[in-house]
């Protein structure tokens, strides 16, 4: 069974600063493509959640160039240059190699 | 744009069987694979299984053979089948979009009781 840790599990950002988030798995998520398929999740209050970044580090279509995400093997970050007002939610990475695992989820909230 | 809807029940009594249903607009059912993912206070969100047109499924292995989806071409629907559920499978049950490995949209969600 495939773990998925994230960290912080809560983060408070002033408008305008940084934040990242951590994710590591409990095994390397290289696919037998030699891809790596982890994806992150953002959940705004109130609704579903969205994809932000897939395959490690590409943005998906309309989602803002401060998010940007690195990584390899097991372990995974998430960064938001700038963060902005309309960035708060809980944000989940996820493992798409093995299960389909998520992280417990990291919630993003402005000072 | 691709835009998916659950529908069913909202209430299950345990040890019955919870029926969802995933209509799909805005794509041809036929072209993706679609899935099912639930989140609950308790587990977070957790992948439930997939399927493909042809009929190839996929389950997670945590649900014991207690789910079965099946899909509808002809109405653009793909549906949901667990059986024997207890508190723990009360959840925001979600339908998405499955390509690449990845969950593209996803549904609105609709909340799954259970109680007698």
């Amino acid at each position: 069974e495939i773990v998925m840790t994230q960290s912080p599990l809560s983060l408070s950002v002033t408008p305008g600063q940084p934040a990242s988030i951590s994710c590591k798995s409990s095994q390397s998520l290289v696919y037998s493509d030699g891809k790596t398929y982890v994806s992150w999740y953002l959940q705004k209050p109130g609704h579903s959640p969205q994809l932000l970044i897939y395959e490690v580090s590409s943005r998906f279509s309309g989602v803002p160039d401060r998010f940007s995400g690195s990584g390899s093997g097991t372990d995974f970050t998430l960064k938001i240059s700038r963060v902005e007002a309309e960035d708060v939610g809980v944000y989940y990475c996820m493992e798409g190699t093995h299960l389909w695992t998520f992280g417990q989820g990291t919630k993003v909230e402005i000072q | 744009q691709v835009q998916l809807q659950e529908s069913g029940p909202g209430l299950v009594k345990p040890s019955e069987t919870l029926s969802l249903t995933c209509t799909v607009s805005g794509a041809s059912i036929s072209s993706y694979y679609w899935s099912w993912i639930r989140q609950s206070p308790g587990k977070g969100l957790e992948w439930i299984g997939y399927i493909y047109y042809t009929g190839i499924t996929n389950y997670n292995p945590s649900l014991k053979g207690r789910v079965t989806i099946s899909m509808d071409t002809s109405r653009s629907q793909f549906s949901l089948r667990l059986s024997s559920v207890t508190a723990a499978d009360a959840a925001v049950y979600y339908c998405a979009k499955h390509t690449n490995r990845k969950f593209n949209p996803w549904g609105q969600g609709t909340l799954v009781t259970v109680s007698s």
